[in-house]
């Protein structure tokens, strides 16, 4: 069963406008929520992460919400650049359950920011 | 600080053949994980070594291993290559094993096997 969920495989933005990235979880276990940004055949490059003690992280242009409650997490990209095309992953792991370092991933959501 | 670095970065081989790949973790990191990633299952944990030991595995048959040397560097080995192992292999380095670690990727080492 899949995990983590990035049920939309593809969304397109206008150049300056918000981008915003879902993903859906299942496992309780999970604490720690990773978002990566990658290129074909190049490794994920970290973005954000945030911690199941907070709902919200920041980070120049991006933004993550947790809502634990309804095990979702979204990213916001404000403004969005056609550099920030890519492939966004979210990733997942838990301090609990002896898993290490563990991540589960998504399936990925391609962003196309036009200009 | 210079990032993880894997090699080789694209590799051939054929059906029946092993493989070995390489990977330098992020200076003073010391949990060192794979993932695989191909078109039809996305991104999959293979395993995960800290202080020279393996910590978790994922679902992987025995064919697919791996260790740690003491300086953190780590090498995955498949043996009895199948067409199904083509993949971009990717390492991944932190810097504790806790569960609410970064971990920070290498470029990936891109195999296809024929």
């Amino acid at each position: 069963d899949q995990q983590v969920k990035q049920n939309s495989p593809s969304l397109s933005v206008q150049e300056g406008r918000i981008s915003i990235l879902n993903c859906d979880y299942t496992n309780s276990m999970f604490d720690y929520f990773l978002w990566y940004k990658k290129y074909p055949a190049e490794g994920p490059t970290f973005l954000i992460s945030i911690s199941s003690i907070k709902d919200k992280n920041e980070d120049g242009r991006f933004t993550v919400f947790l809502n634990k409650s309804a095990k979702h997490l979204s990213l916001h990209i404000v403004p969005s650049q056609p550099g920030d095309s890519a492939v966004y992953f979210c990733a997942a792991s838990g301090s609990r359950g002896g898993k290490g370092n563990m991540l589960t991933f998504g399936g990925g959501t391609r962003l196309m920011v036009k200009p | 600080k210079a990032g993880v670095t894997q090699t080789p970065r694209y590799l051939i081989k054929t059906r029946g053949q092993q493989v070995t790949l390489s990977c330098s973790p992020i200076s003073g990191h010391r949990s060192v994980s794979w993932y695989q990633q191909t078109p039809g299952q996305g991104l999959q944990f293979l395993f995960e070594y800290f202080s020279e030991t393996q910590r978790n595995k994922g679902n992987f048959p025995g064919r697919f291993s791996g260790r740690q040397f003491s300086n953190s560097r780590s090498e995955m080995n498949v043996s009895t290559l199948e067409l199904g192992d083509s993949a971009l292999y990717l390492c991944a380095s932190s810097l504790r094993l806790s569960g609410q670690e970064t971990q920070y990727f290498g470029p990936g080492t891109r195999l296809l096997v024929l």
